[in-house]
């Protein structure tokens, strides 16, 4: 059974940093990309961008370049996502997500960013 | 980057009624790389439809999905309670992916 488990809540100050975490189970980790997808408080689906954990190929949305990284542990199965320089409009549910199109989702991770 | 518009943003309907949600691109979407999902509150979407047509494991076939170009469709053929929802069209075929904003599918 395919499971995508995130990390719990964050509160953060504005400027501060968050690190997203995403452990897989139930298949080859590296079989398949992982994408990061937000969705801040009573709006649509952001997409943020892709991970390949076979090689590591990034494709990060071009509004997040320069604040976002993404990265995988392929010993231990498990996606990040990294936001950086973090502003009030992060506040949002993120969720990582398998493949193209996204065919199973974390739970998702709430970010606060608030002073 | 392509944009996704969605039409209606509310469908009021009641069970055993038929659901047509719209999804447009500003520029043409291969059908292969077109997904619709379902998001119910306090939930992760849910993948119901993949290249344009395709129903994911477990879909029911009441859900149903067509269109080409620029001009895709979702159907629910006759409501269930548990279909009132909001549904999103997604293109994955060229870079960035993006979303629709949504359509809201609600009792009336």
């Amino acid at each position: 059974q395919v499971h995508l488990v995130q990390s719990g809540a964050e509160v953060k100050k504005p400027g501060a940093s968050v690190k997203v975490s995403c452990k897989v189970s139930g298949y080859t980790f590296i079989s398949y990309g992982i994408n990061w997808v937000r969705q801040a408080p009573g709006q649509g689906l952001e997409w943020m961008g892709w991970i390949s954990p076979y090689n590591g190929d990034t494709n990060y949305e071009q509004r997040l370049q320069g604040r976002v990284t993404m990265t995988t542990d392929t010993s231990t199965s498990t996606a990040y996502m990294e936001l950086r320089n973090l502003r009030s409009d992060d506040t949002a549910v993120y969720y990582c997500a398998r493949g193209s199109p996204n065919d199973f989702w974390g739970q998702g991770t709430l970010v606060t960013v608030s002073s | 980057e392509i944009v996704l518009t969605q039409s209606p943003g509310t469908l009021s309907l009641s069970p055993g009624e038929r659901a047509t949600l719209s999804c447009r691109a500003s520029q043409s979407v291969s059908s292969r790389y077109l997904a619709w999902y379902q998001q119910k509150p306090g939930q992760a979407p849910r993948l119901l439809i993949y290249g344009s047509s395709s129903r994911a494991t477990g879909i029911p076939d009441r859900f149903s999905g067509s269109g080409s170009g620029t001009d895709f469709t979702l159907t629910i053929s006759r409501l269930e309670p548990e279909d009132f929802a909001v549904y999103y069209c997604q293109q994955y075929g060229s870079s960035p992916w993006t979303f629709g904003q949504g359509t809201k599918v609600e009792i009336k």
